[in-house]
Parts: C-alpha cells; structure tokens; sequence
C-alpha cells in the first residue's frame, strides 16, 4: 500500500498571504511525484510532475520543491489570491500506479 | 482533442441495479485510470489499465464492481448490484505509460444509489 500524506488537511488564508504545504510519501522505489490543483466542481489538473531528488518547478506564483531522500514534497505559494482557492493533491508514483494523498483544501480571503 | 470523455455526468439509480460508467480516454494514451472520489476516503484508486490491460484491481472495493477496455479508446466500471454505500464521484483518467507521465481527468460521473 503507497501511503500518501499531506498536511494540513484545510488551510484559510488572507489574498497577499504566502503559504506551503507538505506531502510525504514512501522514500523507496520511487519513480515520480505530481502535483494537482483541484477547483471545486472540476476535476483535478497537473500543476507539476518531479522524477529527481532535489527537484524544483515553478509556474507563476507557485513553486514546488521534492526531496525524495527524505520522502517529501513543498507546494509554495506566493502571495496567494482568491483564485488560488482549491484542493491541492499530490500524487505518488510507482511504474505505472499513481496513489493520491487527501489533499489540502486551500480557502484564501479577500 | 477534447479530452478525456466520461458519461454520463449524473446517475440517479435505486439499489440492486446494475450502474455502467464510461469512459473515452485522450486518444493515443495507453494508461487508464478509474478513481473514486468519498468524503472518508479522498481519491481512491480502484483500477488502472495499461494498452488495454488491467493491471491493478485491488483498489476495486467488492466482487459487485467489474472493470474493463475492449480497446484503447473506450473503458466501461460496473456496479451490479448497486448498493447506497457506492454513491460518489467516479473519474477516470489517462496518461502516456509512466509514473513521470501526468493524468488527464475527466469531468467524472456522480453517482447516487438509493
């Protein structure tokens, strides 16, 4: 079983607000690690796919980071605005089977 | 390409029927997935196929569930019988073969089962 976990589970915060949050993921046998951004009523997309150790992306405000030594990942956001608002999922890959983590549900106030 | 098509976008059924849930994956992948989507339980993987072959089933929850893919372009997931526990959102996606590769969701399939 590929246990995928992210914290925190819920996050609000304030449009300006930078905030990041974690996933951890098994450190063995690792093949890649996803990023999802989850708008209510849609479904999920890619933000970021990282296969390497060390590892950094960075699309506009966000940034993520990958340390797969350690088994974990960073999703950053930069001053963080009310579209931002979403499910961020991250996802463990081993070959071929992709596993979800629970996501962390992401309000941000105007 | 209009992307991963999945149908119908609602499904409203009384307990005991047979459910079917389909799926169209962007043309030219050779992976599918089948996840579903439970307030306890997040996303959960219940199948995934690779050219057309499944490769894991333990995700699917009971012998009530069934998966397949005649051919690379089209995957159906049936619930016979259907009970009220399997009420959820059911999405399929698909990739190019690879962990590295990132996955295409469809607009998913809402289930109630009463």
């Amino acid at each position: 079983i590929l246990n995928v976990e992210q914290s925190p589970q819920s996050l609000h915060v304030q449009e300006g607000d930078s905030t990041n949050f974690t996933c951890s993921f098994p450190s063995s046998n690792f093949y890649a690690l996803h990023w999802y951004r989850w708008e209510t009523a849609k479904s999920p997309e890619a933000l970021f796919v990282m296969t390497l150790n060390g590892d950094e992306k960075k699309k506009g405000r966000i940034s993520a980071t990958l340390n797969t030594k350690e088994g974990y990942s960073y999703l950053y956001i930069k001053g963080s605005q009310p579209e931002d608002s979403a499910t961020y999922l991250c996802a463990f890959g081993v070959s071929n089977d992709m596993r979800f983590g629970a996501g962390t549900r992401l309000t941000v106030k105007p | 390409d209009a992307g991963v098509i999945q149908s119908p976008r609602h499904e409203v059924t009384e307990m005991g029927q047979e459910v079917t849930l389909r799926c169209k994956p962007i043309s030219g992948h050779n992976s599918l997935f089948w996840y579903r989507q439970t307030m306890m339980r997040g996303l959960e993987l219940l199948i995934y196929f690779n050219n057309n072959v499944p490769i894991d089933d333990s995700g699917m929850p009971e012998d009530r569930f069934s998966a397949k893919m005649p051919n690379a372009s089209f995957s159906t997931l049936k619930i016979q019988p259907s009970e009220p526990r399997d009420s959820a959102v059911y999405f399929c996606a698909s990739s190019w073969t690879g962990a590295s590769e990132k996955l295409f969701f469809g607009s998913g399939t809402q289930l109630s089962v009463l």
